[in-house]
């Protein structure tokens, strides 16, 4: 089945340094999305692609939808102490279900 | 609030005991998803609903039953619980890549 490859899996960075973390796939995926989970609660929708090449922003936070549909990047610049928390990136099929990646977890000391 | 509700929010099952997870969102949503979490492991799909009426597995759907009971609620059943279903649980519902995720069920069994 479709995977999706998800790194770093975790990342301790001080208050201030900005934050890169990506996904890659064998499959090509018709839309990207990036996902922050903190502890006790569910996914919430940081970003959504939907077009190879785009770039899109969301205040401190840019991904990117690669070029092949078979890869994505979140970036996150000036990091702060409430960044911490997982990020997912998942992909969307033609079906409308999301694959989503293992995730990366993000620590920050302030 | 709009959104997802998920209850209960914790839950210990002995082997052998049955359970049903309720999801309810208010959104208008058609489509509605069963996602396990376990550490490592990102989101695994367990059951999904397209649209009131059907049901369809996703990637680990052994050892678990759902019912779309109406536009609003899909349940996740266990009939036998097993020490291995042992995980966090996640419904959500999708207007197109909008997902919603509930903020979980904290399941163990033993």
């Amino acid at each position: 089945g479709q995977q999706l490859n998800q790194s770093p899996q975790s990342m301790f960075i001080q208050e201030g340094e900005d934050v890169s973390m990506n996904c890659t796939s064998s499959s090509i995926f018709n839309t990207w999305l990036w996902y922050k989970q903190e502890p006790g609660e569910g996914p919430v929708l940081l970003i959504a692609l939907y077009k190879a090449g785009e770039l899109t922003s969301n205040g401190r936070l840019t991904a990117q939808f690669g070029i092949t549909r078979k890869d994505s990047f979140l970036n996150i610049s000036a990091s702060i102490p409430s960044d911490v928390g997982i990020y997912f990136c998942a992909g969307g099929g033609s079906q409308g279900n999301l694959i989503f990646g293992k995730g990366t977890k993000l620590s920050v000391k302030p | 609030n709009a959104g997802v509700t998920q209850t209960p929010k914790f839950q210990v099952l002995k082997t052998g005991q049955s359970m049903t997870l309720q999801c309810a969102q208010d959104m208008n949503h058609n489509s509605m998803y069963w996602y396990r979490q376990d550490p490592g492991m990102g989101l695994r799909l367990i059951y999904y609903s397209a649209s009131e009426g059907t049901t369809d597995k996703g990637e680990v759907p052994n050892g678990y039953n759902v019912s779309r009971l109406n536009k609003r609620e899909f349940s996740l059943r266990l009939e036998s619980a097993a020490p291995s279903q042992t995980s966090v649980y996640f419904c959500a519902s999708r207007q197109q890549w909008g997902y919603t995720f509930g903020s979980g069920t904290r399941l163990t069994v033993v």
